[in-house]
């Protein structure tokens, strides 16, 4: 299995410009998280999904963020617009039986000037 | 507010000393899960405990959970270069919760 896919690893782009990630999840499961991670923060949750369901987005910053799940095995997360605050790494999850042993991609590093 | 605390944040030893990580809350956790992360990378589960006091071993790593449930110390035994990497605790606070993440502590083993 070729693991959990994201894309693009990394993003540079302007203020006020639309960001999608993207993120396959491993075949299977059936849960699937959206994390950010920086140096202040660390790792924080901020939205999770369940059989293609949103269950919690308490984590989502604000409106200018949002997370869709089209189908069972692909989710994205747009950030419009975006703004330098959100540079930061985003990372997805998946697992099956929710929510143990997570897996997740190796990232997308974004950079917003 | 970060529910797990884990400490020393930053830790540099030489190869072949023995560190411990402790995680630490004031709220009691169903599970306890260990992290480990490389850089440019996600992390990795290393280990799942799930019984107050339980004891798991992995090769050099010993994680251990506290009896109240509340902390868990990781123990590594003759560090090795390869042990470098962001350790992270995260707790499930009730059967099928969401996890919750620590602080982290960077691990630096120097050859």
């Amino acid at each position: 299995d070729a693991g959990v896919i994201q894309s693009p690893r990394h993003e540079v782009t302007e203020m006020g410009q639309e960001v999608t990630l993207r993120c396959k999840l491993i075949s299977g499961h059936n849960s699937l998280f959206w994390y950010r991670q920086t140096m202040m923060r660390g790792l924080e949750l901020l939205i999770y999904f369940n059989n293609n369901v949103p269950i919690d987005d308490s984590g989502m910053p604000e409106d200018r963020f949002s997370a869709k799940m089209p189908n069972a095995s692909f989710s994205t997360l747009k950030i419009q617009p975006s703004e330098p605050r959100d540079s930061a790494v985003y990372f997805c999850a998946s697992s099956f039986s929710f929510p143990y042993i997570q897996y997740f991609g190796a990232g997308t590093r974004l950079s917003v000037l | 507010t970060q529910l797990l605390k884990q400490s020393p944040q930053f830790l540099s030893i030489q190869e072949g000393e023995n560190l411990t990580v402790y995680c630490n809350s004031s709220s009691v956790f169903s599970s306890l899960q260990w992290y480990r992360q490389e850089p440019g990378e996600g992390p990795v589960l290393l280990v799942t405990v799930v019984t107050g006091g339980e004891v798991k071993k992995l090769k050099r790593l010993t994680f251990q959970f506290g009896d109240a449930r509340k902390d868990s110390s990781l123990h590594i035994t003759a560090a090795q270069p390869g042990d470098t990497g962001l350790y992270l605790c995260a707790g499930e606070k009730s059967s099928g919760d969401k996890l919750t993440f620590g602080t982290g502590t960077r691990l630096a083993v120097r050859p």
